[in-house]
């Protein structure tokens, strides 16, 4: 099994251009996770996912956007991207029910200049 | 939106025990706790979990009281490569999948 993979690990964008991170499991998990972590701080949740058609918001959504047509792909979108948004993102997974515990990408390391 | 409460950070020696506490008084009764770990910035590492009672894995011990409204993790011996921030997570809702992290406990071993 290779986890939970993301892409790309690093990118630059520049103010006003788009993109997608791409995460994808391998492990039939049902709830998949995007987390951002600016400097020195902790982890904070941007959507969720608790299955295929099925996503929420998270702490920090505005600017964002998610979809999740298959169990194991949850790509997060960055539209209109601005320097408040240069960060690591962590994709993570788990299974269904209280035990499950969370599975974390490599993360995406992004800047917005 | 964080249900737990953790200090910011903690100094360990290195071969003593580090005791890591997290308050959680808002927990519900089904609600697990979750204890992960971060070393540099690489993605969380799950460390334990637990329900109600007392649980132990290789890697800690997680005392939970018996109100549930505060739990202890225990790292026995610990080492410099235990140097991480160490979150401390509950679910958010009894329903739903949303798992918010707070600040964490920045626990420094020293020599």
């Amino acid at each position: 099994n290779a986890g939970v993979t993301q892409t790309p690990k690093f990118r630059i964008l520049k103010i006003g251009q788009s993109m997608t991170l791409q995460c994808a499991q391998d492990m039939n998990h049902n709830y998949m996770y995007w987390y951002r972590q600016d400097p020195g701080m902790g982890l904070k949740l941007i959507y969720y996912s608790v299955g295929a058609g099925i996503t929420d918001k998270g702490e920090v959504p505005n600017g964002y956007n998610v979809s999740r047509s298959t169990t194991e792909d949850f790509p997060l979108r960055l539209e209109l991207a601005a320097p408040s948004q240069t960060s690591v993102y962590f994709c993570a997974s788990r299974a269904q029910g209280n035990t499950g515990e969370l599975f974390f990408g490599e993360g995406s390391r992004l800047t917005v200049l | 939106d964080a249900k737990t409460t953790q200090p910011t950070s903690m100094d360990c020696a290195e071969g003593r025990a580090a005791n890591l506490p997290c308050n959680h008084s808002t927990i519900s009764g089904n609600e697990y706790v979750y204890w992960y770990r971060q070393i540099h910035s690489q993605g969380p590492q799950y460390i334990i979990h637990g329900l109600k009672n007392n649980e132990t894995n290789e890697m800690a011990s997680l005392i939970i009281t018996e109100d549930r409204k505060s739990s202890t993790l225990i790292l026995p011996h610990a080492t410099l490569r235990d140097t991480a921030v160490y979150y401390c997570i509950v679910r958010v809702g009894s329903n739903t999948g949303k798992l918010i992290f707070g600040q964490g406990t920045t626990l420094q071993v020293k020599p």
